[in-house]
């Protein structure tokens, strides 16, 4: 069975660009997450939707993310204009029941915004 | 505000036991998880603890008393290819927050 897909693996880009990544969950698992990960703040949960319905984004930094599920196999997370500062691996990962149940990582998008 | 603590590094000898610490402090506490994240990959899960007391799953088992904010995974004869970082991470319910709040990791390192 795949897994969860993320692309692209790497992404170099510049201060001010738009950058989107993209997720594609198992197939069947209705809950979708988008991490952050960097060596100062650990690993930060961003955002999470159920049946592609944005249920929580109390994580995400600012108004500059955001992030859209348009159907159960697809999920974007979008930096815009992006800053040196969200240099980062971002996970995304999906499950079959929410929060409280376990959850399967993706590879991860290692960027960098220079 | 919401806090997770635990160590940094541990060393530990091949074949041994080993335990790592989490504590937390946090507001509308649901529960606890564990996971091994390996240099350069994804986390992987290996617990989810709701109840007080021990939970075994093979070499590794996890603990959790929620009257002292405190849980620990412990890992038995252990193995080279369990050198990794660890993540607690607390779930919690009506935080006004973020739900699910991370620790930094403990780095074990396994020596022969």
């Amino acid at each position: 069975d795949a897994g969860v897909i993320q692309s692209p693996r790497h992404e170099v880009t510049e201060m001010g660009q738009e950058v989107t990544l993209r997720c594609k969950p198992i197939s069947g698992h209705n809950s979708l997450f988008w991490y952050r990960q960097t060596m100062m703040r650990g690993l930060e949960l961003l955002i999470y939707f159920n049946n592609n319905v944005p249920i929580d984004d109390s994580g995400m930094p600012e108004d500059r993310f955001s992030a859209k599920m348009p159907n159960a196999s697809f999920s974007t997370l979008k930096i815009q204009p992006s800053e040196p500062r969200d240099s980062a691996v971002y996970f995304c990962a999906s499950s079959n029941t929410g929060l409280a149940s376990e959850q399967y990582f993706g590879p991860g998008t290692r960027l960098t915004v220079t | 505000g919401q806090n997770i603590d635990q160590p940094t590094e541990m060393t530990a000898t091949e074949g041994a036991i080993v335990q790592i610490n989490c504590t937390y402090q946090t507001s509308g506490f649901n529960g606890l998880f564990w996971y091994q994240q390996h240099a350069g990959e994804a986390p992987t899960f290996l617990s989810y603890n709701v109840l007080d007391g021990l939970e075994e799953k093979g070499r590794f088992s996890s603990f959790l008393s929620r009257s002292k904010g405190y849980s620990y995974l412990l890992l038995k004869e252990l193995q080279m290819k369990d050198s990794a970082s660890y993540l607690c991470a607390a779930l919690l319910r009506n935080s006004g927050n973020t739900p699910l709040v991370f620790g930094k990791g403990t780095r074990l390192s396994v020596i022969a």
